[in-house]
C-alpha cells in the first residue's frame, strides 16, 4: 500500500499568500520527486531531491528534504493563480524500480 | 521532447468486456508504468516494466494484466472490466536510475475509462 503521506489534502488561499505541502514516509527514501498536475492535465515533473537536508529553489518554490530522508516539503511564496493545481510528492523505495506517490495536495488560488 | 502517447483520451466499456489500454513512448525508455488516479486516492501503481517482456506488480494489480512485447509499447489489459475499474489511467516512462538518483517520469495525457 501507499507509504507516503501528504498533507493537507486541499488548500485554498488568496493570491499573494504563502502555501506549504508536506510529505512524510514511513521508511527512508533514496530520493523524493515533486510533480504538479494542472486541472485536466497530467503530472509534470518539478524537481528531485537526493541528499539529506537538501534545499532547492525554483523561483517562488522552495523544496526541502529532511535530514532523515523521510520527509519533504514544498513551499510557495506569494502564490499566483498560475500555481493552481495538485502537487504530488513521490518517494523512491530503496529497493525496486517504482515511485510511491502521495495522495497530493490540491491548491486553489483566488485572486 | 519526450512524448508518451495513450491511444484513447476517453473510453466507455461495458461490464465484462476485455479492455486494452495502449501506451507508446518515443524516447527509448527502458522503464514504463501504469497508474490509476482516483479522487482522494492520488496515483496508485498497477504494474510496471523495466525491460521488454518483463513486468512487475505494483500496489493494485488485481483485475489487470500487462504486455510489453516491444520496448516502446506497454499495454494495460482489463480481462473482464468491472464498474470499480472506472478511473483515469496514466501511463509513464523513464530511463533507469543511477544510484540514488532517478530520471523523472514522463506521463501521457491519460485515458478516462468508464465501465457501465
Amino acid at each position: 500500500g501507499q507509504q507516503v503521506m501528504q498533507i493537507p489534502q486541499y488548500q485554498h488561499v488568496q493570491e499573494g499568500e504563502d502555501f506549504t505541502t508536506y510529505c512524510n514516509s514511513s521508511t527512508t527514501l533514496s530520493n523524493i520527486q515533486w510533480y504538479k498536475q494542472r486541472p485536466g492535465g497530467h503530472p509534470v515533473f518539478l524537481i528531485q531531491l537526493v541528499k539529506s537536508g537538501e534545499v532547492k529553489k525554483q523561483k517562488r518554490l522552495t523544496f526541502q528534504f529532511g535530514e532523515a530522508k523521510k520527509n519533504s516539503s514544498l513551499h510557495i511564496t506569494a502564490t499566483q493563480t498560475t500555481d493552481v493545481g495538485t502537487y504530488f510528492c513521490a518517494g523512491k523505495r530503496n529497493s525496486g524500480y517504482a515511485l510511491n506517490f502521495g495522495k497530493g495536495t490540491s491548491l486553489l488560488v483566488t485572486p | 521532447d519526450v512524448k508518451v502517447t495513450q491511444s484513447s483520451r476517453y473510453l466507455v466499456k461495458r461490464t465484462g468486456e476485455k479492455v486494452f489500454l495502449e501506451c507508446v513512448q518515443d524516447m527509448d525508455h527502458e522503464n514504463m508504468f501504469w497508474y490509476r488516479q482516483d479522487p482522494g486516492l492520488g496515483l496508485r501503481l498497477i504494474y510496471f516494466s523495466y525491460d521488454v517482456k518483463m513486468k512487475e506488480k505494483g500496489d493494485i494489480p488485481e483485475g489487470y494484466s500487462v504486455s510489453r512485447e516491444k520496448k516502446e509499447r506497454f499495454s494495460l489489459i482489463l480481462e473482464s472490466a468491472s464498474t470499480n475499474q472506472t478511473s483515469m489511467y496514466l501511463c509513464a516512462s523513464t530511463l533507469p536510475g543511477q544510484g540514488a538518483k532517478d530520471s523523472p517520469l514522463h506521463f501521457g495525457n491519460g485515458t478516462r475509462l468508464t465501465v457501465t
